[in-house]
């Protein structure tokens, strides 16, 4: 079980917007940043959003993070085949001194 | 170009060592943190371990801790993982990442292809 919760599966169509959310805890996302990684299929993850709402370059701007209280959510908007994908959260967690993931969660472009 | 190439990993009995390397490339290898993560076959991410620029701050998963050991020579642009008695449960690809960030941070930024640890009698 994971110490960051994610739903395992969210889907939409192409062009719709989607979201996925990441609940945790006072010690986690409460009080230290949130990240987010995009794994495609046979893949190394890859940095999607950084400090909460924070876009790497050459990270399209369809995709935006925010953060509020213990939890935290990313959307996608305009959504495209080339999304599907698992999508995880992170964030340090000062009780545990460590890095800590949610489950992740599988996106499916329908 | 930023490269990580992880290598090292393999078959091994439980109770057994191995010892993982990343070879980076492409940056100043001594400017930044660097992470360990693991993922276990058709599961998710698990954070393993990281170390500070100059190795004198380390940090573990509780799972590994006493276990594992993550090291840095920062000479030979390098990051290491030993991994002492080994469980089933630690059978996983292991990335190694780049973190421009500083303590507590998971700006995991360049991540390698990964190598597998299969520990299996």
């Amino acid at each position: 079980q994971s110490v960051l919760t994610q739903p395992p599966s969210a889907s939409g169509t192409p062009g719709q917007r989607v979201t996925i959310s990441c609940s945790g805890s006072s010690s986690n996302i409460g009080s230290n940043y949130v990240y987010w990684y995009q794994q495609l299929p046979g893949t190394a993850p890859k940095l999607l959003i950084y400090r909460n709402n924070q876009r790497p370059s050459g990270v399209p701007d369809r995709f935006s993070g925010s953060k509020s209280g213990t939890s935290a959510s990313l959307a996608i908007s305009g959504l495209r085949s080339e999304d599907e994908a698992d999508y995880y959260c992170a964030a340090w967690d000062d009780s545990l001194s460590g890095g800590v993931f949610g489950g992740g969660t599988k996106l499916t472009v329908l | 170009e930023v490269q990580l190439v992880e290598s090292g990993g393999g078959l091994v009995q439980p109770g057994g060592s191995l010892r993982l390397s990343c070879a980076a490339s492409g940056f100043t290898f001594s400017s930044y943190w660097m992470s360990w993560v693991r993922q276990a076959p058709g599961k998710g991410l698990e954070w393993v371990a990281n170390i500070k620029q100059d190795g004198s701050e380390k940090y573990y998963v509780d799972s590994v801790k006493g276990r594992f050991t993550i090291s840095r020579d920062n000479a030979k642009n390098s990051l290491y993982l030993q991994m002492n008695s080994l469980r089933a449960e630690d059978t996983a690809v292991y990335y190694c990442a780049r973190d421009p960030g500083g303590a507590g941070t998971l700006i995991l930024d360049y991540w390698g292809q990964g190598t597998l640890v299969t520990v299996s009698s």
